[in-house]
């Protein structure tokens, strides 16, 4: 089955740590994306890719990082600059750019 | 710039009665549309989408949208409601072309009364 897969689903991190979440798609999209969502808020875009080895900031990049190696994969690191990191995070890929986006499952990020 | 406005917040209905969820956008150039349907704790699911062409547009779990232009409006309908249908609905709009942007409006959470 074609699909986005993320994980973990939950994911808990000590003050002044680096955790990276996992996005993998099968669906061979070139562009891949990254949302936060808050209770209220909607989603807010993180960062973006179009294309293999690069990647835009969208409006809420401070304090996370990514990379995009591979096609099928864009991983998401929040750093220990980001300092309200609690919410849910969604990964999402679509065919080109400004077209429909489908979504992984999230991944639920908790600070201990 | 491109935005979305989506109208309530929370929206209740009763079983079987009509769904009615409000979307107005604003965009410089044709927008292409979107409504999403979120469930606890889970990512975004596609319900329809609005590109180019016929201006009624059906999608999944029989729910269906009207884009009308004069009205820069792109309200989300389903003849009758059914208990599964609670969840999140989100609004999303891109100017196509160049713009990889995909902008959400702040969701509306509909409730299904039994």
């Amino acid at each position: 089955d074609g699909g986005i897969t993320q994980s973990p689903k939950y994911l808990f991190r000590k003050e002044g740590q680096n955790v990276t979440l996992s996005c993998e798609q099968n669906l061979n999209h070139d562009a891949m994306y990254w949302y936060r969502q808050d209770p209220g808020q909607g989603l807010r875009l993180i960062y973006y890719s179009q294309i293999v080895n690069d990647f835009q900031k969208g409006d809420i990049a401070e304090g996370y990082s990514v990379s995009r190696e591979k096609k099928e994969s864009f991983p998401l690191t929040v750093t220990s600059a980001q300092k309200n990191p609690t919410a849910f995070y969604l990964c999402a890929s679509s065919l080109s750019r400004g077209r429909a986006q489908y979504f992984g499952p999230g991944t639920r990020l908790l600070v201990l | 710039a491109q935005s979305v406005t989506q109208l309530g917040s929370h929206v209740s209905v009763s079983e079987g009665a009509l769904v009615l969820l409000r979307c107005n956008y604003s965009s410089s150039v044709p927008p292409y549309l979107f409504w999403y349907v979120q469930y606890p704790n889970q990512g975004l699911q596609l319900l329809l989408k609005y590109t180019t062409g016929a201006t009624l547009v059906k999608g999944i779990n029989g729910f269906e949208a009207e884009f009308k232009k004069s009205e820069t409006s792109f309200h989300l309908t389903k003849p009758s409601a059914h208990m599964s249908d609670a969840a999140e609905y989100f609004c999303a709009v891109s100017s196509g072309g160049s713009n990889y942007k995909l902008t959400f409006g702040k969701g509306t959470l509909l409730t299904v009364n039994p």
